[in-house]
C-alpha cells in the first residue's frame, strides 16, 4: 500500500526566510504532484514531477524529485505573506490509473 | 476552456438521508476521480471513472457509489448518511495521467 508522508505538518515562518517541505513516499511511483489549497478552496496545481532529478520552479517555489530516495522537496525562497496556504504532495502509484495518494499537508503561515 | 464544475457547492443533509453530487469535467476529459477531504483523514481517494467504467476504487463502504455518463459527467451518491460523511468532496478531471484539474468542491454537512 502506497503511503505518503509530509513534514512538517505546520510551518510558521517570517517573511524573507527560506524553508523546505519534505514529501516521502513508500513505493515506486510514476509521478509526483504538488498542490496548494487556500482555506475553504479547492486544490490548485503547482508542479508535476515526472522523473528522477526533475526540478521545476515557479516564482518563489521550487520542487524537486529524487525517485531513488522516494523523496520530493518543495523549497520556498524569501517567503511572502501571499504564500500562506496548505501545501499537499500527492503520488500517482504505478498502475493506479489516476488514483492519487496524498500526504497530510503542510500548513504554511508566513508572518510579516 | 471552462474548468471543472461541481454542483451543488453546499449541501446540508440529515443522518439517514441520501445525497447525489455532480461533477462536469473539462471538455474532452474522459477521466473523473472523486476525493473526500476531512480534517481528520485528510484527502482520500473514493473512485475513478474512465469512459463510463469504474477504473479504481478507494477503501470506502458500499454506501458510496458513483457513475459516469456518456458525456463524461459523473455523479457520486452517498446513501444512509452518517455524521462522519461531513466533508469537502472534490472531483478531478483528467485527459491523461499527466495533469489532474480539481473542481471547486461540494461541502456536505450532515446533521
Amino acid at each position: 500500500e502506497l503511503k505518503v508522508e509530509q513534514n512538517p505538518l505546520f510551518l510558521s515562518m517570517q517573511e524573507g526566510k527560506n524553508y523546505t517541505i519534505y514529501c516521502n513516499y513508500s513505493t515506486t511511483s510514476d509521478r509526483l504532484y504538488w498542490y496548494r489549497q487556500d482555506p475553504g478552496k479547492s486544490l490548485e496545481s503547482l508542479f508535476v514531477l515526472l522523473s528522477n532529478g526533475a526540478v521545476k520552479q515557479e516564482g518563489r517555489l521550487m520542487a524537486s524529485l529524487d525517485t531513488k530516495a522516494r523523496l520530493s522537496t518543495l523549497h520556498i525562497t524569501a517567503a511572502v505573506h501571499d504564500l500562506s496556504a496548505t501545501y499537499f504532495c500527492a503520488v500517482l502509484g504505478a498502475n493506479a490509473g489516476n488514483m492519487l495518494t496524498f500526504g497530510g499537508g503542510t500548513r504554511l503561515m508566513v508572518k510579516p | 476552456k471552462a474548468g471543472v464544475t461541481q454542483t451543488p457547492r453546499y449541501l446540508i443533509k440529515t443522518r439517514g438521508q441520501q445525497v447525489t453530487l455532480s461533477c462536469s469535467p473539462i471538455s474532452g476529459h474522459r477521466s473523473v476521480s472523486w476525493y473526500q477531504q476531512t480534517p481528520g483523514q485528510g484527502l482520500q481517494f473514493l473512485f475513478e471513472y474512465f469512459s463510463e467504467t469504474q477504473r479504481n476504487k478507494g477503501n470506502f463502504p458500499g454506501r458510496f457509489s458513483g457513475r459516469q455518463f456518456s458525456n463524461s459527467r459523473s455523479e457520486m451518491n452517498v446513501s444512509t448518511l452518517e455524521l462522519g460523511d461531513s466533508a469537502l468532496y472534490l472531483c478531478a478531471s483528467s485527459q491523461s495521467s499527466y495533469e489532474q484539474y480539481f473542481g471547486p468542491g461540494t461541502r456536505l454537512t450532515v446533521t
